[in-house]
C-alpha cells in the first residue's frame, strides 16, 4: 500500500523565520510528488516534482525531490502570517492518477 | 483564472437519505476525481473518471457511491443511503491531460456533508 508521511505534524514559528517541511514516501512505481497548501477548504496547488535535485521555486517557497532517499522538502523563507495553513504532500504512481496524501503539516506563523 | 466549483457548500442530511454532490470541473479538463476528508484525517481518494467511465476507485467507493457526468459540464457524486461515517468534506478535482501537467489536480472548495 502506498504511503506518504509528513513531518512535523505541526509547527509554530514567528514572522520572518524560515521553515522546512518534510515529506517521505513509499509509492509503488513512483511518478510525481505534489505539494498543496490548504487554508480553510480546498487544497491549492504549489509544486509538482518529478526529477531529483531540481529545485522548484515560487517567491519565498521552494521545493526539491530526492528520489534516491524517497523524500521531498518544502522550504518557506521569511514567513508571513498568511503562510499559516496545512501543507499537504501527495504522491502519484505508475499509471494510476489518484493522489496519495500525507497527513499534512499544520504551520502557524505568529506576528 | 478558471477554477473548480462545487455545490452545495454544506449539506445536512438524515441517515439513510440519498445525497448528490455537484461539481463543475475546469472546462478543458478531461480527468475528474472525488476525494473526501473526514475531520482531522487525511484527504482520501474515492474515484477517478475519464471518458465517461470510472477509471479507478478506492475501497471506500462501494456500491453506495456512484458518479456521473450528466452533461458537458457537471460531475456528480451520489451517495444512495448515507451513513453517519459518510460525514466528511468532499472535494472534487480535475486534471488537464497534456504534457508535464498531467498529474496536477485542481481542487474545488469542497462540500461539507453532515449526516445526522
Amino acid at each position: 500500500e502506498d504511503k506518504v508521511v509528513q513531518s512535523p505534524l505541526s509547527l509554530v514559528v514567528h514572522e520572518g523565520d524560515t521553515v522546512t517541511l518534510n515529506c517521505s514516501y513509499e509509492v509503488t512505481n513512483f511518478r510525481s510528488l505534489l505539494w498543496y497548501k490548504q487554508e480553510k477548504k480546498a487544497p491549492t496547488f504549489l509544486f509538482m516534482l518529478t526529477s531529483s535535485g531540481i529545485e522548484k521555486k515560487s517567491g519565498r517557497l521552494s521545493s526539491i525531490l530526492d528520489k534516491k532517499e524517497l523524500f521531498s522538502i518544502l522550504n518557506i523563507t521569511a514567513t508571513q502570517t498568511g503562510d499559516s495553513a496545512v501543507y499537504l504532500c501527495a504522491g502519484t504512481s505508475g499509471s494510476a492518477r489518484q493522489l496519495t496524501f500525507g497527513s499534512g503539516t499544520q504551520l502557524t506563523v505568529l506576528p | 483564472e478558471p477554477e473548480v466549483t462545487q455545490t452545495p457548500s454544506h449539506q445536512v442530511t438524515q441517515m439513510g437519505q440519498e445525497v448528490i454532490l455537484r461539481c463543475v470541473p475546469i472546462s478543458n479538463h478531461l480527468y475528474f476525481y472525488w476525494y473526501r476528508q473526514i475531520l482531522g484525517q487525511k484527504v482520501e481518494f474515492l474515484v477517478s473518471f475519464y471518458n465517461n467511465e470510472i477509471s479507478e476507485k478506492s475501497e471506500i467507493f462501494d456500491d453506495q457511491f456512484s458518479v456521473e457526468r450528466p452533461d458537458g459540464s457537471n460531475f456528480t457524486l451520489k451517495i444512495r443511503s448515507t451513513k453517519l461515517e459518510d460525514s466528511a468534506m468532499y472535494f472534487c478535482a480535475s486534471t488537464y491531460l497534456s504534457g508535464s501537467s498531467t498529474d496536477t489536480q485542481y481542487f474545488g472548495p469542497g462540500t461539507r456533508l453532515t449526516v445526522l
